[in-house]
């Protein structure tokens, strides 16, 4: 099994392009997230899913957006990319979120907007 | 909301010998999990241990094991044997029911001496 697969691995953007950072698990997990990662701040989280079409926001989802059409991928939209949003971004996925069940990551996104 | 604190941003030890992690938290949740993740400079995150609340026995997984005392809402990883591969990043993360939603420490990071 691959796990959780997060594309690309880094990126440059400049202000105010846009980009999706891509992430696949290939393991029918219910529910996935994203989380940032800066330092001194540990990670947290932007936005969630539990399931295909139901998503949900998590501690700082501003400027971002999430859509979930299908169990397998869960992309995270940057709209209009700033500064602040430079950081280490990881996907995670768990079987069933009500159990809490162990979270599987992936190797994350380094993200820089110059 | 749910807060953990890792007053800890680094920490050294010997290699064979014993370190603790400290971790506190607060989460009004009456059922809830706490974990210990590690991430090496590969930056991927694995988990270490895992305690369910409502155990009162601590949780142990070959060279680590936790302190969980409650009533303090304290959650201390001990790594005994402590081994170069051992140098990592640590987060403490505490999850409640719903929907599994993982609030992380800010981290601690772990430098093993040979």
């Amino acid at each position: 099994n691959a796990g959780v697969t997060q594309t690309p691995k880094f990126q440059v953007l400049k202000t105010g392009q846009s980009m999706t950072l891509q992430c696949a698990q290939d393991m029918n997990h219910e529910y996935m997230s994203w989380y940032r990662q800066d330092p001194g701040m540990g990670l947290r989280l932007i936005h969630y899913s539990v399931g295909a079409g139901i998503t949900d926001q998590g501690e700082v989802p501003n400027g971002y957006n999430v859509s979930r059409s299908t169990t397998e991928d869960f992309p995270l939209r940057l709209l209009s990319a700033a500064p602040s949003q430079t950081s280490v971004y990881f996907c995670a996925s768990s079987l069933d979120t009500r159990r809490n069940e162990k979270l599987f990551f992936g190797s994350g996104t380094q993200l820089s907007v110059l | 909301a749910q807060t953990v604190t890792q007053s800890q941003p680094e920490m050294s030890v010997q290699e064979a010998e014993t370190v603790t992690l400290s971790c506190t938290y607060d989460t009004s949740e009456s059922d809830y999990y706490l974990f210990w993740y590690k991430q090496p400079p590969s930056r991927q995150m694995i988990l270490v241990i895992r305690q369910e609340a409502y155990k009162q026995q601590n949780a142990t997984e070959n060279r680590f094991s936790v302190n969980f005392q409650k009533a303090a809402k304290s959650f201390s990883l001990k790594i005994s044997d402590s081994q170069l591969g051992d140098a990592a990043m640590y987060f403490c993360a505490v999850s409640g029911t719903s929907y599994g939603k993982l609030t992380f420490g800010q981290g601690t990071i772990l430098t093993v001496h040979p």
